[in-house]
């Protein structure tokens, strides 16, 4: 299953809402991941389950969607947010990525 | 606290095999499957395999099926890919990384290693 990512990049600034989506090449359920990747830094888990928020992650990040199309929205930037982002699909093996998108501070 | 720590990366030439270890604690290491995934310098991350919190059910990415093996001790709390006839493609930062959930993967992985570097070269 491909996932594709858009955009592959994105300035914004501090305080502004952003949204990147996810789509998949076939039905996946609600089985979405959304991770964060700071430079040089593991992954980590913002969302599962499409719109599940992990136990830790601000409520300023919020996801959506079910079947071939998702999203990601964080409501108002804050600085620690200027990282890259990646959706993963869990519906079934071998599991895959989307090409990630990296959000700048513009 | 929940931590898992991999070694094992290096320099090796082509061809040649490697082996990778995880070593998990803070949770219940026999309870979870786990996964490795990696990275290439500068892309994306790219899932390579999982293994089930038995060590019974394995899965992998077909670029690296029949040369990649993951296994598990739970006895030890660790977790092993060993890697044979490598490529310069399987260059990348090699993690370890745990599922959320003891009812399997579709909760993604909640905890990730540090990460262990692996360069392919002659």
């Amino acid at each position: 299953i491909q996932l594709t990512q858009s955009p592959s990049s994105l300035s914004a600034s501090v305080g502004d809402r952003v949204t990147i989506t996810c789509r998949a090449s076939q039905g996946i359920s609600s089985y979405l991941a959304w991770y964060q990747q700071e430079p040089g830094k593991a992954p980590k888990l913002l969302i599962y389950d499409a719109s599940t928020l992990q136990s830790g992650v601000p409520s300023r990040f919020s996801g959506s969607g079910s079947g071939t199309d998702f999203t990601l929205t964080i409501s108002s930037l804050q600085p620690e947010d200027f990282a890259t982002y990646y959706c993963q699909q869990l519906n079934s093996y071998p599991l895959t990525f989307g090409q990630g998108t990296r959000l700048e501070i513009k | 606290q929940v931590q898992l720590v991999e070694s094992g990366g290096g320099v090796v030439q082509p061809g040649r095999s490697l082996r990778l270890s995880c070593a998990a604690s803070g949770f219940t290491f026999s309870s979870y499957g786990m996964h490795w995934v990696r990275q290439a310098p500068g892309k994306g991350l790219e899932w390579v395999a999982v293994i089930s919190y038995d060590g019974s059910s394995k899965a992998y990415a077909d670029s690296v099926k029949g040369r990649f093996t993951i296994s598990r001790d739970n006895s030890k709390n660790t977790l092993d890919l060993q890697m044979n006839s490598l490529r310069a493609e399987d260059t990348a930062v090699f993690y370890c990384a745990k599922e959320s959930s003891v009812t399997g993967t579709r909760d993604g992985m909640d905890v990730w290693g540090q990460g262990t570097t692996v360069t392919v070269s002659s």
